[in-house]
């Protein structure tokens, strides 16, 4: 069965600190690899989509990148505002439905 | 262009009741897929629709149900409410649903049994 599973839970960091999270994924036939982020009370907002081992994607402060096996995002200097619940999701080849992961509850203190 | 736009925002039913959820894709998507979201669950599938019809259905009750429009706007519904369905319940669109394609979400239901 398609599994993804992110870590950690839960992270916080000072404004500045650079980090990533992880996103582990077993699936076969992989199509897509995508990453959004939530605030509270709202939906998720896309940020990338990752195809193939090898590719990465950058936006701002966000780097996005891609093995066979697992994808990182990669967070430089993060401020504040990047604080939000940061999801990932698989498509597995013949199927439209996304299989999240939990998520990683980012939290960046001033 | 306008985003996805779901209806109503907020809803509180009780125990045995039916509740109808609504969602307007983004101009132009053809593919409407809806989730559930819980603390201890996290975002399942729930079904995804393209063209009227139902491609894909994860693992819920018949109690969930679904349908799509001619104008690509979806409905779903569920009956016989039970307190577990209390849930964030999301709508994304992509253009065909297809291989790769990214969803785009709307700003959730939030449903609250009682």
């Amino acid at each position: 069965e398609d599994q993804v599973t992110q870590s950690p839970e839960a992270l916080r960091l000072q404004e500045g600190e650079s980090s990533s999270l992880n996103c582990s994924y077993t699936v076969s036939g992989l199509r897509g690899l995508f990453w959004y982020r939530q605030d509270p009370g709202k939906g998720p907002e896309f940020l990338f989509t990752l195809y193939s081992a090898g590719e990465e994607k950058e936006k701002e402060r966000l780097k996005a990148t891609l093995t066979k096996k697992e994808s990182f995002l990669h967070i430089t200097a993060p401020k504040p505002e990047d604080s939000a619940t940061y999801l990932c999701a698989v498509q597995q080849g013949g199927s439209e439905k996304l299989v999240f992961g939990k998520g990683t509850k980012l939290t960046v203190n001033p | 262009k306008a985003g996805v736009t779901q209806t109503p925002r907020y809803l509180i039913k009780t125990r045995g009741q039916q509740v109808t959820l609504s969602c307007s894709p983004i101009s132009g998507h053809r593919s409407v897929s809806w989730y559930q979201q819980t603390p201890g669950q996290g975002l399942q599938f729930l079904f995804e629709y393209f063209s009227e019809t139902q491609r894909n259905k994860g693992n819920f009750p018949g109690r969930f149900s679904g349908r799509q429009f001619s104008n690509s706007r979806s409905e779903m519904n569920v009956s016989t409410l039970e307190l577990g369905d209390s849930a964030l319940y999301l709508c994304a669109s992509s253009f065909s649903g297809g291989p790769g394609e990214t969803q785009y979400f709307g700003p959730g239901t939030r449903l609250l049994v009682l």
